[in-house]
């Protein structure tokens, strides 16, 4: 069965740092996703990406947030200088249209800002 | 206002018993409605989805949810639960022409005790 992968599993950073969050989505799959989940919360939208650009933004995916599709299977998350609330399980997923009625998320990253 | 509500943040049940998981959303347009799985210490597992047609739908670990937009619901059921079954359930709504994010509930956990 296909599926979405992400790397790393489990990151520690030093506030301020740089951090970028990898997945590589399913092959035929063309909208992309990140959401996010702090702890004992809900699952949060962050973003979305369709043909190299933002689909759509949520208010939490500020200027500190960049998406990127480096190349024809990676699509990443970067975020440049880490506070100790951007500490969560961040998820990719995929979808093959955009009525999302198949997405796929990936394990997840935990990131943690020390 | 588009919403999804799970009114129960956290149900403890007996093995063997029946289980009802709320959830109910908000919504001015047609919907889709998802219901995920998480197990301890991994990633978000599609449970069963409604999309149209017949109002339940099953997973193939006994699991049911109806649709009711009457009431706006989209409640997940299970008849006799297992211990396996512990883990925190998400309700996800995917609103018509607003794109293709997914907007979670807040999440069930689900605690089977023998």
């Amino acid at each position: 069965e296909p599926e979405v992968t992400q790397t790393p599993s489990h990151q520690v950073t030093q506030m301020g740092q740089e951090v970028i969050l990898r997945c590589v989505p399913i092959s035929n799959h063309l909208y992309f996703y990140w959401y996010r989940q702090i702890l004992g919360q809900k699952v949060e939208f962050l973003v979305s990406f369709y043909n190299n650009e933002i689909s759509e933004k949520s208010e939490i995916f500020d200027d500190q947030f960049s998406v990127e599709r480096p190349d024809g299977s990676n699509f990443t998350l970067k975020i440049r200088s880490t506070k100790l609330e951007d500490s969560a399980m961040y998820f990719c997923a995929s979808t093959r249209t955009v009525m999302n009625t198949e997405a796929f998320f990936g394990q997840g990253t935990r990131l943690t800002v020390v | 206002a588009q919403s999804v509500t799970q009114l129960d943040s956290q149900v403890p049940v007996f093995e063997e018993a029946p289980v009802e998981l709320r959830c109910n959303y908000s919504s001015s347009v047609s919907v889709y409605l998802f219901w995920y799985v998480q197990y301890p210490n991994q990633g978000l597992q599609l449970l069963l989805k409604y999309l149209s047609g017949s109002t339940l739908v099953e997973s193939i670990n006994g699991f049911e949810a109806e649709f009711n937009k009457s009431q706006t619901s989209f409640h997940l059921r299970k008849p006799s639960v297992h211990i396996s079954d512990t883990a925190e359930y998400f309700c996800a709504v995917l609103f018509y022409n607003q794109g293709g994010k997914l907007i979670f509930g807040q999440g069930t956990e689900l605690s089977v005790k023998p």
